[in-house]
């Protein structure tokens, strides 16, 4: 079957860095989505990435490791306006979005 | 409209009725998807539609119809709800069916 695994939750301190992971298992690979979602509203589109690699967006990045079925999401400086869920998609051979269950970050002060 | 509107934001249902949830999309994008999102899962593809006048089943068809008349709209239909339907149902929208998704900001259901 497909699957997509990611922690559950994860805490980490104001200005630091948090690298969240995502490992998938699935029929074919047509890119890896990152989105953000904070509680009560919808998911918003953060990164996409085809090839392997590191893709840099401001604060943010994520890095693609094909071989491997990897990827992560790094936030640096983290704010207090980065808590939220991270959710990682990947989209099968099928072009459909294999969803996981998303990654709850908590920042403290 | 600006971006993909859902309508009604929240809604307390009796078990048995029909309801319908609305989408609008007013970004011209050809695909459009209803998802549902429960605690401790993935969003889960409901139906699904490539461009207007077609339709397609997801992860999780089972007791939803859509439609898609025309670009803009993709309703979701419940002929006869349950509770094991109760759920955020969000809509989103892309460009094609490869691209970013687009989602609106999501409609609370409750079956009782």
């Amino acid at each position: 079957g497909q699957n997509i695994d990611q922690p559950t939750e994860m805490t980490a301190t104001e200005g630091a860095i948090v690298q969240i992971n995502c490992t998938y298992q699935t029929s074919g690979f047509n890119g890896l989505f990152w989105y953000q979602q904070h509680a009560g509203e919808a998911p918003t589109f953060l990164s996409y990435n085809v090839l392997d690699g590191l893709e840099e967006k401001g604060r943010f990045s994520s890095f693609l490791s094909r071989s491997k079925g990897y990827s992560y999401l790094l936030l640096k400086e983290l704010q207090m306006k980065d808590s939220a869920s991270y959710l990682c998609a990947v989209r099968d051979s099928n072009y459909q979005l294999i969803w996981g269950a998303g990654t709850k970050l908590i920042i403290k002060p | 409209i600006a971006g993909i509107t859902q309508a009604p934001t929240s809604q307390i249902l009796a078990a048995g009725r029909r309801m319908t949830l609305r989408c609008t999309q007013d970004m011209r994008h050809n695909a459009m998807y209803w998802y549902r999102q429960d605690l401790g899962l993935g969003l889960r593809l409901i139906h699904y539609s490539n461009t207007a006048g077609t339709t397609g089943k997801g992860e999780v068809p089972d007791g939803y119809s859509v439609s898609r008349a025309n670009t803009d709209d993709f309703p979701l239909t419940l002929a006869s709800a349950v509770p094991s339907q109760t759920s955020v149902y969000f809509c989103a929208s892309s460009t094609t069916s490869t691209g970013e998704l687009f989602f609106g900001e999501g409609s609370r259901l409750t079956v009782l």
